[in-house]
């Protein structure tokens, strides 16, 4: 199976600023991940998915970074709101689709003013 | 548009006794899933299913039973409640593997106490 999990529990950012968030997988067969929010008292959001054939993906006001060679992936916020307050969980898998999805411990965003 | 519905929000239970979670999705997916939540431990898989009929079990299924008997409903059994079992429970949902994405689509939670 896969294991992944984040660097740090709580990372706190200026309003404004870019924020970076980072995790770490072990399998190397894991070639699909994806990111998470999670507001307070609610269920997890999709919000960026990449493969394993690609380095980097982009979305809106977010990019998703990965690195095969260190098994290492981040989501960039670009922008930070107040909004974007929440639980940041990471999760990867071989192969497509969403059955048996492994999340990491999550990493809590706090925007200060 | 309800998309994944969990009933109830909020239950306490003594220890021993069971209990059903009900989860409903109005989307036509065919995976559904079940992960619990804990402080610091982030989202378990608990079991899951890939369509009516099938079931498998995740990373914690002791415990805990499922069956699938519809597309739409996937309810989560507690037979012997213990107060280990004391968690936030997520029900959420995908479209058919073929489909080749991960994003699931979440309920807002049950909040589960064992006493």
């Amino acid at each position: 199976g896969e294991s992944v999990g984040l660097h740090l529990p709580t990372l706190s950012v200026q309003e404004g600023d870019n924020s970076i968030i980072n995790c770490a997988y072990s399998n190397s067969a894991s070639d699909y991940f994806i990111w998470y929010k999670q507001e307070s008292g609610k269920g997890p959001q999709f919000i960026i998915d990449i493969r394993s054939n690609m380095d980097k993906r982009q979305g809106q006001r977010v990019t998703v970074l990965l690195n095969k060679t260190v098994k290492h992936l981040s989501l960039q916020i670009a922008a930070t709101q107040p909004g974007d307050s929440a639980v940041y969980f990471c999760a990867g898998k071989s192969g497509g689709g969403a059955d048996g999805l492994t999340f990491g411990k999550g990493t809590h965003l706090i925007i200060q003013p | 548009n309800a998309g994944v519905t969990q009933t109830p929000k909020f239950q306490v239970l003594k220890t021993g006794q069971s209990m059903t979670l009900q989860c409903a999705q109005d989307m036509n997916h065919e995976y559904m899933s079940w992960y619990r939540q804990d402080p610091g431990m982030g989202l378990r898989l608990i079991h899951y299913s890939v369509g009516a009929g099938i079931t498998d079990q995740g990373e914690v299924p002791n415990g805990y039973n499922v069956s699938r008997s519809t597309t739409e409903d996937f309810p989560l059994r507690l037979l012997s409640a213990a107060p280990s079992q004391t968690s936030v429970y997520f029900c959420a949902s995908s479209r058919h593997r073929a489909a080749n994405t991960g994003e699931l689509f979440f309920g807002e939670g049950s909040r589960l106490t064992v006493l």
